[in-house]
C-alpha cells in the first residue's frame, strides 16, 4: 500500500522568506501523480500544484515549485516570497493505480508579518 | 461555476440518529469520492464511485454507506452514527484518476 509522510507537523517563517515543505512517499508503481493541496482556515481544499511522475521537469505555479526526486521518492514544495495568505495547512497527496488519493498528515505553515 | 456542493457545512447529531450528507457536482465527472479528515491523520478515503451504480470501499468504510443513482450526486449515509465518526468530511470529484480533483467545502460533523 502506498504511504505518504510529511515529517514537519508545523513550520513558521517570516513574510517574504522562502520555505520548503517536505514530503516522501512509498510506492512500487511507476506511473502516478503527486499533488500539494492547501487548506486555509476556511477549510477549503485548494490544489496548489500537480506533478506527473513520468515528467522529469519539476512543476511550477507562480511562487510555488516542487523538487521531484523520483528515485528518492521525494516531493517537496517550495514557496518563494511567502505571503500572509500562504498561512494554511498543506497536504501532500499521491494518486496511483488505486482509485484514491493517499494524503500525508499535513504541515501547518504560518507566515508571520 | 464548476463546483462540488456539500450540505450541510455543520451538523451536530446524537448517537444512533441516521443522517445523510449530500454531495453534488456540476462538471459531469465520472469519479467521486468521500474522505474524512482527522488531526494527525490527513484525509482518508471512505468510499468512491467510478460511475453510476459503481461504488467501492476505501480505507475506512465501516459505519458508512453511499449510493450513486445519478452521475452528479453521491450522498454519504451514516445509518447509526457513533462519536468516533465525529470528523470533517469532504466530497471530491474528478474527470478521471490523476486529473484535477475538485473538493467540496467540507462538512463538520459532531456526534454526541
Amino acid at each position: 500500500a502506498q504511504t505518504v509522510t510529511q515529517s514537519q507537523p508545523e513550520m513558521s517563517v517570516q513574510e517574504a522568506e522562502t520555505v520548503t515543505l517536505s514530503c516522501t512517499y512509498d510506492t512500487s508503481e511507476s506511473n502516478y501523480y503527486l499533488f500539494w493541496y492547501k487548506q486555509p482556515p476556511s477549510r477549503q481544499m485548494i490544489l496548489v500544484i500537480r506533478q506527473e511522475a513520468y515528467k522529469q521537469q519539476n512543476a511550477t505555479e507562480n511562487r510555488f515549485s516542487v523538487n521531484f526526486q523520483k528515485a528518492a521518492k521525494s516531493f517537496s514544495l517550495k514557496i518563494s516570497d511567502s505571503q500572509l495568505g500562504d498561512t494554511a495547512m498543506y497536504f501532500c497527496a499521491f494518486g496511483g493505480g488505486a482509485q484514491k488519493l493517499v494524503f500525508g498528515q499535513g504541515t501547518r505553515l504560518t507566515i508571520n508579518p | 461555476e464548476a463546483q462540488v456542493t456539500q450540505n450541510p457545512r455543520y451538523l451536530i447529531t446524537v448517537t444512533g440518529k441516521k443522517l445523510t450528507v449530500t454531495c453534488s457536482q456540476n462538471m459531469n465527472h465520472e469519479y467521486m469520492s468521500w474522505y474524512r479528515q482527522d488531526p494527525g491523520l490527513g484525509l482518508r478515503q471512505i468510499y468512491y464511485s467510478m460511475n453510476v451504480e459503481v461504488t467501492d470501499k476505501g480505507d475506512v468504510p465501516e459505519g458508512y454507506k453511499v449510493s450513486r443513482k445519478e452521475k452528479r450526486n453521491f450522498p454519504l449515509i451514516l445509518e447509526s452514527p457513533s462519536p468516533n465518526q465525529t470528523s470533517l468530511y469532504f466530497c471530491a470529484s474528478s474527470l478521471s484518476l490523476g486529473k484535477r480533483y475538485t473538493f467540496g467545502s467540507g462538512t463538520r460533523l459532531t456526534v454526541v
